[in-house]
């Protein structure tokens, strides 16, 4: 069935480093790929995304990269802030509209 | 509304009990979404609606769970005989046609005791 693999699971930096997330996506129709922050006690929060006809986005320190033949995507935060700190979620959607999540990375910045 | 509202924010059941679990999607949007998540764990699909088509149940974990949306817009997700393993927290989103850029609402904290 189809399937979003997330990793890491858990990531560390120093505040001002960059940090990577990775997902991998089974369903070759996925078209749409969001990116979801979650904050404790908070539902998740879109904070950026990408389609299929495109390979980078960026908005401001976020970017996203998309590699459809490997069917690959990945979430670049450059210059972490304290305030970066929370569970990140990748996510791919294809022609049933429907969402499937990756398991979440929480990722820590430190002061 | 602004946002994607759900309520209650917290319920707490006992074993055995039905709840029910309410949306409000952001006006106008068709696609409707329950997701549930456990402790520390990602997003499990429950169940999708698209405007008037048949919903997606495909996630549904087990007939005591059961959702509907009426008039295209409130959803309600429905457990019967609540057990002690659906303790989560249930996510409600929507998105407008074509079924680009979910929103989240808040989601209920359901405790069952």
């Amino acid at each position: 069935g189809e399937n979003v693999e997330q990793h890491p699971s858990t990531l560390s930096v120093q505040e001002g480093d960059s940090a990577v997330i990775k997902c991998t996506y089974s369903d070759s129709a996925s078209n749409y790929f969001p990116w979801y922050k979650q904050e404790l006690g908070k539902g998740p929060q879109l904070i950026i995304d990408i389609r299929s006809n495109v390979g980078e986005k960026k908005d401001q320190r976020i970017a996203v990269t998309l590699n459809k033949t490997a069917k690959h995507f990945s979430l670049h935060i450059t210059e972490t802030q304290p305030e970066d700190s929370a569970v990140y979620f990748c996510a791919a959607s294809g022609g049933t509209y429907k969402y499937i999540f990756g398991t979440g990375t929480r990722l820590k910045v430190l002061a | 509304g602004a946002g994607v509202s759900q309520s209650p924010s917290n319920k707490v059941t006992e074993k055995g009990k039905d709840v029910e679990l309410r949306c409000d999607p952001i006006s106008g949007h068709t696609a409707l979404y329950w997701y549930r998540q456990s402790l520390g764990q990602g997003l499990e699909f429950l169940i999708y609606f698209q405007g008037n088509s048949a919903p997606d149940k495909s996630g549904l974990p087990s007939d005591r769970f059961s959702a509907e949306r009426t008039g295209g817009s409130v959803s309600t997700l429905t457990i019967q005989r609540t057990q002690q393993e659906d303790s989560a927290v249930y996510l409600c989103a929507s998105s407008g046609t074509g079924g680009v850029e979910a929103f989240f609402g808040q989601g209920t904290r359901l405790t069952v005791v």
